[in-house]
């Protein structure tokens, strides 16, 4: 099955930009994810990237995609306390037609400190 | 709509006593997934369905745990008997897919947060 990889903790000061790295194996993901996780909650989707894009811009947030490397990161910038979560990557697996069937990485956990 | 309804939140029990989880999905989502979520494993899949119907239970780890979809509106997980290493944190989520322009989103639910003693 794939295997999509992150590190597990990243510690950034208040104000400063984050970028959490992803390593994904399936070249065939038409989507890729990233999903945010608070304490006691489920996740939610923050941002999405579709395969054909190098790059998405939102507010805080950037996705940079890399296919060739099979490699995602998120960067965002001015990071508050507010953004110290759980964040996940995720791919969509082949060959299972319009089902959202997805393999999440194994988390990092951003800790914003002031 | 209120979101992905799971229950019970938390859950402890004995080893050996039967287990049900309850999730009710977003009204017009197509499919369901149930993941689990411990510290060494990650999130993993157990079980999803399209319109009601399993379509990959690959995930599912023995033939203690079942799932069923009597409805659009409702879906259960079962673990009988359950083992103290079942203990996790159990997540359904909801999604149209990607179909018809759709970006395939999961919506989660809170979780189940099971303890087997």
């Amino acid at each position: 099955g794939e295997d999509v990889e992150q590190s597990l903790f990243l510690s950034v000061r208040e104000g400063d930009s984050s970028v959490i790295n992803c390593t994904y194996t399936d070249s065939s993901s038409t989507y890729l994810y990233w999903y945010k996780q608070e304490p006691g909650a489920g996740l939610q989707l923050l941002t999405y990237i579709f395969s054909n894009m190098d790059m998405k811009q939102d507010q805080r947030l950037t996705v940079l995609l890399n296919k060739k490397d099979k490699h995602l990161s998120l960067r965002i910038a001015d990071t508050q306390t507010g953004d110290s979560a759980i964040y996940f990557c995720a791919e969509s697996a082949p060959d299972t037609g319009t089902a959202s069937k997805l393999t999440f990485g194994t988390g990092t956990r951003l800790q914003v400190t002031l | 709509d209120a979101g992905v309804i799971q229950s019970p939140r938390h859950e402890v029990t004995e080893m050996g006593q039967e287990v049900t989880l309850r999730c009710k999905p977003i009204s017009g989502h197509d499919y369901l997934f149930w993941y689990r979520q411990t510290m060494m494993r990650g999130l993993e899949l157990l079980i999803y369905f399209n319109n009601n119907v399993p379509i990959d239970d690959s995930g599912m780890p023995e033939d203690r745990f079942s799932a069923k979809m009597p409805n659009a509106s409702f879906s259960t997980l079962k673990i009988q008997p359950s083992e103290p290493r079942d203990s996790a944190v159990y997540f359904c989520a909801s999604s149209h897919g990607t179909g018809r322009g759709n970006t395939g989103e999961l919506f989660f639910g809170e979780g189940s947060r099971l303890t087997v003693l």
